[in-house]
Formats: structure tokens, C-alpha cells, sequence
């Protein structure tokens, strides 16, 4: 079967830095991506990698290592906004009718 | 800016009844998605079309169907609505996957409620 597994919760202090991790097992991978959800509203496009490494971009910074079916995103200077849901998504070939897998997601909540 | 955007944000129908959840956008992308999302479950993926009149089933098709007819409109019907499709349906769309780039922009989302 395909699956992904990421943490339910996790807790952070504001202007920390935390990891969150995503391992995957699928038939066939062609890039991990990430996504943020806030309560309410519509997931938003975080980062994608299709190759081994760290991809950064501001705060936020995504990292895959396909050798070990296992990426995770860093986000640092953590601020109160960052409060979100986070799910890693595992694109399953390289053709467009290829499919997408969502993991279950993280909670991230901070801590003032 | 990618707009998609979804008929209704929150809709109450009753067993049995057929429903229509309407999604368009506006940037001319080739592939559209239905997800739903409940709670502890993510999003799980139910159809997808990489073209006009193109469908894919995702990983819980049963009791659904879909229709694009027009490249910007992808409409996802339930066919005899029940209490267990009470749920957030996500609509997405995306340009042509390649290697540089995969985003998925998503709309709002509905709230269906079956009673």
C-alpha cells in the first residue's frame, strides 16, 4: 500500500525552531511536497523537492532524502502565525495523471 | 493571482438527494482535483482530470462521479448523498506537472452537511 506518516501534534515556542518529519512509502515518488493549512482556510503551497537536498525559501526550508523515503520541513524564528496545520504530499508519478498522496498532517501549535 | 473558487462554502442536503459541487478557475490550468477532509484523516483525493473531459479515479471514487466539459469547470456530483459524505470538500488545480514545479492552489472548500 502507499502511505504517508507525519506527527499528529506538535508544540513550539515563539522564535524557536522546529522540524517536522514525513516518511513516505509509495510505488512510485516523483517529489514531496508541503502545504499549510490555518484553521478555516484552504491549504496554501509551502514547498516542493524532487531531488535529494534542502530546498530553503525564507524561513521555511523543506528537505528530502529519497534513500530513506523521509523529507521534513524546518521553520525558523517561529512566529504566532505560524500556528497551522502542515501535510506533507507525496506525488506519485512524473505524468499528470499521476496521483497525490496527503499525509493526515501536523498540528503545530506555539507557544508564546 | 490563481483564483479557484467553489459554489457554495456551506451546503445542507438530505439523504438521498443528488448534490452538485461546483469548482472554476481562472488560470487556464490543465488539471483539476476533488479532495475531501475530515478530521485526523488529511485530505484524501476522490477524482482528478489532467484534461477536458479526462477523469482519473483518486483513492475513494465510490459514490461520486465528476464532470469537466469546459477546462476551467471541474464539478463533482454525489449521486445519492448520505449521512457518511457529511464532510470539507476541496477543490485544487494545477499547471501541467513537470520537474521544476508542482503547486496545487486550492479553493475555499464547501461544508457539506447530509442530514
Amino acid at each position: 500500500g502507499q502511505s504517508l506518516e507525519q506527527p499528529s501534534e506538535v508544540t513550539a515556542v515563539e522564535g524557536a525552531i522546529v522540524q517536522i518529519n514525513c516518511t513516505y512509502q509509495t510505488s512510485g515518488f516523483y517529489g514531496l511536497s508541503w502545504y499549510q493549512q490555518h484553521d478555516g482556510g484552504a491549504p496554501t503551497f509551502l514547498s516542493y523537492n524532487a531531488l535529494d537536498g534542502l530546498e530553503e525559501t525564507g524561513r521555511f526550508s523543506s528537505f528530502l532524502s529519497r534513500s530513506d523515503s523521509y523529507g521534513y520541513l524546518l521553520l525558523q524564528e517561529l512566529q504566532m502565525k505560524d500556528s497551522a496545520s502542515y501535510f506533507c504530499a507525496v506525488r506519485g508519478g512524473y505524468s499528470s495523471a499521476s496521483k497525490i498522496i496527503f499525509g493526515s498532517g501536523t498540528r503545530l501549535s506555539i507557544r508564546p | 493571482d490563481v483564483k479557484v473558487t467553489q459554489s457554495s462554502r456551506y451546503l445542507v442536503k438530505r439523504t438521498g438527494e443528488k448534490v452538485f459541487l461546483e469548482c472554476v478557475q481562472d488560470m487556464d490550468h490543465e488539471n483539476m482535483f476533488w479532495y475531501r477532509q475530515d478530521p485526523g484523516l488529511g485530505l484524501r483525493l476522490i477524482y482528478f482530470s489532467y484534461d477536458v473531459k479526462m477523469k482519473e479515479k483518486g483513492d475513494i471514487p465510490e459514490g461520486y462521479s465528476v464532470s469537466r466539459e469546459k477546462k476551467e469547470r471541474f464539478s463533482l456530483i454525489l449521486e445519492s448523498a448520505s449521512t457518511n459524505q457529511t464532510s470539507m470538500y476541496l477543490c485544487a488545480s494545477s499547471l501541467e506537472a513537470g520537474w521544476e514545479l508542482y503547486e496545487q492552489y486550492f479553493g475555499p472548500g464547501t461544508r457539506l452537511t447530509v442530514t
